[in-house]
């Protein structure tokens, strides 16, 4: 199976930061990569497709990046909003990262 | 618009069988794959399966023996059954539609509780 490893487990932000995450596969996966964000109680949301595509309605302050191994994930400008747990998932075979937790400092 | 809705029981016994309902509207199974993730409380997401628009279905390795996804297009309906239910399998139960090997679109879920 492809484990993918997700870093951090949690951040501490501040309104206007610039966020990154990075997501990790155990072997390579093209760009089959997508990223999620889950707000409490709410279902996961698709943001990036295919490792940098930005979902129809994503705001451009998202961004994914990378391929084979290694991706990023960057929110430029952290908003309130923006508060949730991000979960990157390969799509070779469908496998999720644990999660990323963004919180205000 | 597109939307997708799990029902089911929320209380399952121990070694009993699960079984949920994932209703969609606006689009057709023949044209889209379905799939189903599921959630542990406060914890990362785990695909157990995909039903494709041709009717093949795909399985998690982790839940092949005990794992059954099937549908019905005239209801526009896919459904899960899964057996030997533990308290393990306690969660929330999403079905997500399938989008260029994305999941675009979420169901808002199901919570499933194994106890007796």
């Amino acid at each position: 199976d492809i484990v993918m490893t997700q870093s951090p487990t949690s951040m501490s932000i501040s309104v206007g930061d610039r966020v990154t995450m990075n997501c990790k596969a155990s072997q390579n996966v093209g760009s089959n990569v997508d990223w999620y964000q889950q707000k409490t109680g709410q279902s996961p949301k698709l943001l990036i497709y295919k490792a940098s595509n930005r979902y129809t309605g994503v705001p451009d302050r998202f961004t994914g990046s990378g391929s084979g191994t290694d991706f990023t994930f960057t929110i430029s400008n952290m908003q309130a909003e923006d508060l949730a747990v991000y979960y990157c998932m390969q799509s070779n075979s469908y496998t999720f990262g644990a999660g990323t937790k963004l919180e205000l400092k | 618009q597109v939307q997708l809705k799990e029902s089911g029981p929320g209380l399952v016994q121990p070694s009993q069988t699960l079984s949920l309902t994932c209703t969609v509207s606006g689009f057709s199974l023949t044209s889209y794959s379905v799939h189903w993730v599921r959630q542990h409380s406060g914890k990362s997401l785990e695909w157990m399966g995909r039903m494709w628009s041709d009717g093949d279905t795909s399985y998690n390795s982790a839940f092949t023996s005990r794992l059954s996804i099937s549908r019905d297009t005239s209801k526009s309906q896919v459904f899960l059954k899964m057996n030997s239910l533990q308290t393990e399998d306690t969660g929330t139960y999403y079905c997500a539609r399938n989008w260029d090997w994305a999941l675009d679109y979420w169901g808002q879920g199901v919570m499933v509780t194994v106890s007796s």
